[in-house]
């Protein structure tokens, strides 16, 4: 079975200051790893995704990722927050060779304060 | 060109009725997916439909859900005799290449609510 912990429901920022939303992953094989967004009365939208290859993924509107496969970690990174940044923030899991569906973590809610 | 639709955009329902929530998926994508996002909570996988191939059902919580995929194209999710606890925002989602490495484009989603 796979799973994904968000430890935080809520992390608060001020804008300009750096931002981390935590995730932790299990899966009995390789895992692929995505980062979506959700904003007010709006679907979820990609933000980036970690398949292969360098450890630090870059994605959409400045934000980063870290794959630690020790630590089965992939916490969401941006180095200055935006207070449009402000929204629910979801970590996604699916192993390589499991169920093509992801498996989505509780969901953290970013509020970047002005 | 156009993202993930679907209709309604919200549904009211008396417990006991049957709903259908309708799902357009992008152009050419193969893969689809009905998740469920309940308040509070993370969102559930429910079907997930790969061209011709049988769809997997693992996560319809009931035998009151279910699920069809015509012409590899739109999709509707049926829930029938609902419940109060059947209230949540429906999403559907696609993708390209079934989600090996491509991304799902989620829709905006059916909030459904169950009187």
């Amino acid at each position: 079975a796979q799973s994904v912990a968000q430890p935080e429901d809520q992390v608060n920022v001020a804008e300009g200051n750096p931002l981390t939303v935590k995730c932790t992953y299990s899966v009995s094989g390789n895992p692929y790893l995505f980062w979506y967004v959700q904003y007010p009365n709006r679907g979820l939208q990609f933000l980036l995704k970690y398949i292969t290859g360098d450890n630090l993924v870059k994605g959409s509107y400045g934000f980063e990722a870290e794959f630690n496969k020790s630590q089965t970690s992939f916490h969401l990174k941006k180095p200055s927050a935006l207070v449009s940044d402000s929204a629910l923030y979801f970590c996604a899991v699916r192993d390589v060779t499991g169920r093509r569906a992801l498996t989505f973590g509780s969901g953290t809610r970013l509020q970047v304060q002005p | 060109g156009a993202g993930v639709s679907q209709s309604p955009s919200n549904k009211v329902t008396e417990k006991g009725k049957d709903v259908e929530l309708r799902c357009d998926p992008i152009s050419g994508h193969t893969a689809l997916y009905w998740y469920r996002q309940s308040l509070g909570q993370g969102l559930e996988f429910l079907i997930y439909f790969q061209g011709n191939s049988a769809p997997d059902k693992s996560g319809l919580p009931s035998d009151r859900f279910s699920a069809e995929r015509t012409g590899g194209s739109v999709s509707t999710l049926t829930i029938q005799r609902t419940q109060q606890e059947d209230s949540a925002v429906y999403l559907c989602a696609s993708s390209s290449d079934g989600g090996t490495y491509n991304e799902q484009f989620f829709g905006p989603g059916t909030r459904l609510t169950v009187l």
